[in-house]
Order: C-alpha cells, then structure tokens, then sequence
C-alpha cells in the first residue's frame, strides 16, 4: 500500500534561514511519482514539482531544492534563505504508476517570522 | 492552457440541507478528476475520483455522492448534510495519459454546515 509521511507537523523558523521539510513515503511500484504543493492561507494547493521513480536526479528552481534517494524513500524539501511568503502548509504526495490516484501526507505547517 | 473552475467559493448550509458543488475543467479532454476534502486540521481526504464519463471510484464510504455527467465536469452532492460534512472541499484534475501525472487544484470550497 502506498503512504506518505511527514513527520514535521510545524516549523518555524527567522527569516533567511534554511529550513528542509522532510517526505518518506512507502510503495510497492517500481514506477511511481513524487509531488510536493505549497497551500497559502487563501487555501489553493499549489504544485511545486514533480519527480519519476527512475529520474533520481535532484533538482533546483531558485531557493527550492528537492532530495530525491530512492535508498532511503526520502523526497526532502529545501528552502534557502527563507522568505515571509514562504509561510504556508506543504504537502509531499505520491501517485502510483497508473497516475490515477493521489496519496498525500498530513502536511508541514511552515512559519517564517520576519 | 488548462484550467479549473470550482463554485461557490464560501457556502454555509443547515443541517439537513442538500449540497451541490461543481467543479468543470476547461483545456483538456478526458482527464481524471477528484474531489478531497480538508477538515479542520490539513489532512487531504480523496473522497472520489473519475478516469472517466460516468466512472467514479468511491474511496471513503460517507453521506456524500459524485457525479460526472459530462467530460469535463464533477459534481459533489449530499441529499442531507451533517454537521461532521463541513471542511474545505477540493477539486482536482491531472491527465497521467498525456504526462500530466500531477494535479491541479481548484480554489477550494469552504462549507460550513450549521
């Protein structure tokens, strides 16, 4: 059975520190996906970034930097120098092979205080 | 591009009362839709997905009913809401068929039952 956990219920943390939001997941696939969205407070899940089972390869948009190891089931989220509008409840997902079904964790609850 | 349209935004209804929220999506043909729903707290519950018309997959036994009565549309009913049915409900579309294996989330709905 799939399963995504996030151990971190909140984090806070000063504005420009680095602050990582930490995914494990469980699946029986040998091909599966790895998603993470952001929520603001106005409550719409934003997708940040997907990842495929065979594509280890890590990846970095800016201040965001994703740890994909497929030894460990870990998809770790890293933000750099954290911002104010970083504050919002992040949610690590997976989806099976099919690509029909979603499972989500329960979500890291980030502050960033100014 | 492709986009997604879920209303009303804000809804508080009596116990006992029907519900009916409708989600349509606009800039793709036959993508898989779901409705989740967020209580107090963050957790994503899926309540139903459809792969297609008149398809849908019911994952938490419930006073709540999916329908989809055309391609791009889904609609989440309650013949006689309850008090535990309040949360923020969200639509969801993803196209795994055409890459599109993440999800796109509409706005949300946020439904209070009195």
């Amino acid at each position: 059975a799939q399963k995504v956990t996030q151990a971190q219920t909140e984090i806070s943390v000063v504005e420009k520190e680095d602050v990582t939001l930490d995914c494990v997941y469980e699946t029986r696939d040998t091909t599966y996906y790895l998603f993470w969205y952001k929520q603001p407070p106005s409550g719409e899940l934003v997708f940040l970034i997907r990842r495929n089972s065979f594509d280890e390869q890590n990846e970095i948009s800016g201040r965001y930097s994703w740890n994909f190891q497929k030894s460990t089931s870990s998809f770790n989220f890293t933000i750099t120098a954290s911002q104010v509008v970083d504050s919002a409840v992040y949610f690590c997902a997976l989806s099976e092979a099919t690509g029909n079904q979603f499972y989500f964790g329960t979500g890291t609850s980030l502050t960033v205080i100014p | 591009s492709q986009t997604i349209h879920q209303w009303p935004a804000t809804l508080v209804q009596p116990v006992g009362s029907p519900l009916s929220l409708e989600c349509t999506v606009e800039g793709t043909s036959n993508p898989n839709l779901y409705w989740y729903r967020q209580a107090a707290g963050r957790g994503l519950q899926l309540l139903f997905y459809s792969v297609g018309i008149g398809q849908i997959s019911s994952e938490v036994p419930q006073n709540l009913s999916a329908s989809r009565p055309q391609d791009r549309q889904f609609i989440l009913s309650s013949k006689k809401l309850l008090l535990s049915d309040s949360g923020f409900y969200l639509c969801a579309w993803s196209h795994p068929l055409t890459g599109n294996t993440e999800a796109f989330f509409g706005q949300g709905t946020r439904l209070t039952v009195v």
